[in-house]
């Protein structure tokens, strides 16, 4: 069941600079959208979301950008700093509120 | 900030023993769920609950499991008779709900998880 897509599997980024992590997703039932960072051993911490009635949606560093059409999301960090390095995984809900997430993406951050 | 805990953070067990994981959601919080996270796979949904029912299961969460509220805080997760590839993390997550003033009623905040092995 691939509904959600991460295809990057890793992204490396120097500090400072823009990363961009991308999401492809299927079903177009699905309303809502959040990213989550994930330390190992860790439970995944909510970064931000956008309801498919946006397109954008910012919150300090990290804004999260919605192309229903394409059914692709990304995420974007402005500036990268070597604290974000930790695994990215997006998220995808409908009317169930059940998440259906990708396989991550894990970010490296190089100082 | 409020945030979901959850007890044991590790749990070995036998193949066939019982295990009961416990969580604590976010007080205030209507919606309750529970994930897991094979090594090396994606995160998969288990069961969401609400208003003391499930509300939705995956085919993953067969009769050998089961979750209960006990209380007005705990909220846990029973697998009767383990497994080998029951071995994962589990994940419990709660979400606010409709009908409450603030925040993103949408949005599932999650424990740190608790690391099962199944021998």
């Amino acid at each position: 069941d691939q509904q959600v897509k991460q295809n990057s599997p890793s992204l490396s980024v120097q500090e400072g600079r823009i990363s961009i992590l991308n999401c492809d997703y299927t079903n177009s039932m699905f309303d809502y959208f959040l990213w989550y960072k994930k330390y190992p051993a860790e439970g995944p911490t909510f970064l931000i979301s956008i309801s498919s009635i946006k397109d954008k949606n910012e919150d300090g560093r990290f804004t999260v950008f919605l192309n229903k059409s394409a059914k692709h999301l990304s995420l974007h960090i402005v500036p990268s700093q070597p604290g974000d390095s930790a695994v990215y995984f997006c998220a995808a809900s409908g009317a169930t509120n059940k998440l259906i997430f990708g396989t991550g993406t894990l970010l490296a951050v190089q100082p | 900030e409020p945030e979901v805990t959850q007890t044991p953070s590790h749990q070995v067990t036998q193949m066939g023993q019982e295990v009961i994981l416990r969580c604590v959601p976010i007080s205030n919080h209507l919606y309750f769920y529970w994930y897991r996270q094979i090594l090396g796979q994606k995160v998969e949904f288990l069961v969401s609950f609400y208003n003391n029912e499930i509300s939705e299961k995956s085919e993953i969460f067969d009769d050998q499991f089961s979750v209960e509220r006990p209380d007005g805080s705990n909220f846990t997760l029973k697998i009767r008779s383990t497994k080998l590839e029951d071995s994962a993390m589990y994940f419990c997550a709660s979400r606010e709900g409709p009908g409450l003033a603030g925040g993103n009623t949408d949005t599932q905040y999650f424990g740190p998880g608790t690391r099962l092995t199944v021998l």
